[in-house]
Parts: structure tokens; sequence; C-alpha cells
């Protein structure tokens, strides 16, 4: 069964530092890498994607690929008290026509002003 | 430009009561797609339409689940009957293209079965 793995959590840091969230998957096959954030209650929030190895930056986010380890994570820098959601990894498996995305849980961040 | 809109926004029902919830996807996005979590858990997958046709419905857990999406506008996800483990929420997305990548969510609905 393919699945997508995350600490759950909580992660705690303190405002202005770099946060650090990481993500492995078990289909070598997955071409496709998402970081969704979740604030409670709300719709899961597209934030990055990444497709190819190496880092992707956008703004105080970074996301890393590592296909050969299965590893993709996120970094924030600068966290502020308003990053403080669940952070949900997720993967497009690899197949024809297929489109599906499969998640991890998700990992709380808290961001201590 | 509205988001994908979901109804109810919650739902309490009763075990074996019929339960229909309600998808509008971005104006344009072809493609649908229906996302289940229950405590606990990960978000999982149900089921993909492209305009009105099942694209890919792996995800969909027995034949008490029934997705509709008649004119390929918006969608429809009937649980008849309910039972207890199907309480959750339920999240719909869209995307442009049956390349688009980026899945947009809707808020989701609450369902608790009780």
């Amino acid at each position: 069964q393919k699945e997508v793995e995350q600490n759950s959590g909580p992660l705690s840091v303190p405002e202005g530092a770099i946060a650090s969230l990481n993500c492995t998957y078990s289909d070598r096959g997955s071409q496709s890498f998402f970081w969704y954030r979740q604030y409670s209650g709300k719709s899961p929030e597209l934030i990055m994607s990444i497709y190819s190895n190496g880092d992707k930056e956008d703004g105080r986010f970074t996301a890393q690929l590592n296909k050969a380890s299965q590893y993709v994570s996120l970094l924030i820098r600068d966290s502020q008290p308003s990053d403080s959601a669940t952070y949900l990894c997720a993967v497009r498996q690899s197949g024809a026509g297929s489109y599906q995305l499969t998640f991890g849980k998700g990992t709380k961040l808290s961001v201590i002003p | 430009e509205a988001g994908v809109t979901q109804f109810p926004s919650h739902s309490v029902i009763e075990k074996g009561q019929t339960v229909t919830l309600r998808c509008d996807p971005i104006s344009g996005h072809d493609n649908l797609y229906w996302y289940r979590r229950v405590m606990g858990k990960e978000i999982k997958f149900l089921l993909h339409f492209v305009k009105e046709s099942k694209q890919d419905e792996s995800g969909m857990p027995n034949n008490r689940f029934l997705a509709e999406r008649t004119g390929g506008t918006y969608s429809t996800l009937k649980v008849q009957p309910a039972e207890l483990e199907d309480s959750g929420v339920y999240f719909c997305a869209s995307s442009q293209s049956s390349g688009g990548e980026t899945q947009y969510f809707g808020p989701g609905t609450r369902l608790l079965v009780l």
C-alpha cells in the first residue's frame, strides 16, 4: 500500500526561527509532491509544489525533494504565529490517468510569539 | 473568482439514514475529486471525475456511496444507508485540466453518524 509518512507533532518553534517539516513516501515512481497548509476547520491550501530533485523557494518557504531517499521537506524561514497550522504532505501517485493525491496525516506546527 | 464550495458544512444523521453532500467546483474546472478524512486518519481519495465521467473510483469504500456529476458541473455524493464509520470530513477538490496539478480544496462537509 502506497503511504506518506509525517511526524504528527506538535512541532513548536519560536517566532523568527526556521521550522522544518519532513515527509517520506513509499511509491518510488511518484512524480509530484505538494505541501498544503490547513488551519483548523478550514480547507487545505496549497503552498508549495515540487516535481524535481533539489530545492524550490517561494518567499519564506523552501521545498526540498530527494527522490533517491524518497524524502520531501518544507522549510519555513522567519516563522510567524500566523504560520501555526497543520501542514499536509501530499504525493501524486505514478500511473497513467491517476491524479489522486495520497496524503500524510499532517504535522501540527505551533509558532510561539 | 469563487473557490470550491460545499454544502452542507455540517450534517448530523442517524445510522441507516441517507445523506447527500454537494460540491460546486471552481468554474471551468473539468476535474473534480472527492476525499474523506476520518478521525485520526489521513485524508484519503475517494474518486475523480473528468467532466461528467468517473475517471477513477478506486477509493470508494463500498456500494453505499454513490457519486454523480450530471452535466459536468456540480457533484453530489450520497451515502445510503449511513453507518457509524462513515463519520468524518468529506472534502471536494477541483483542478483545471487533466494535466492540472494543483487541486483546490473546498472547506469540507463534517458528517456525524450517530
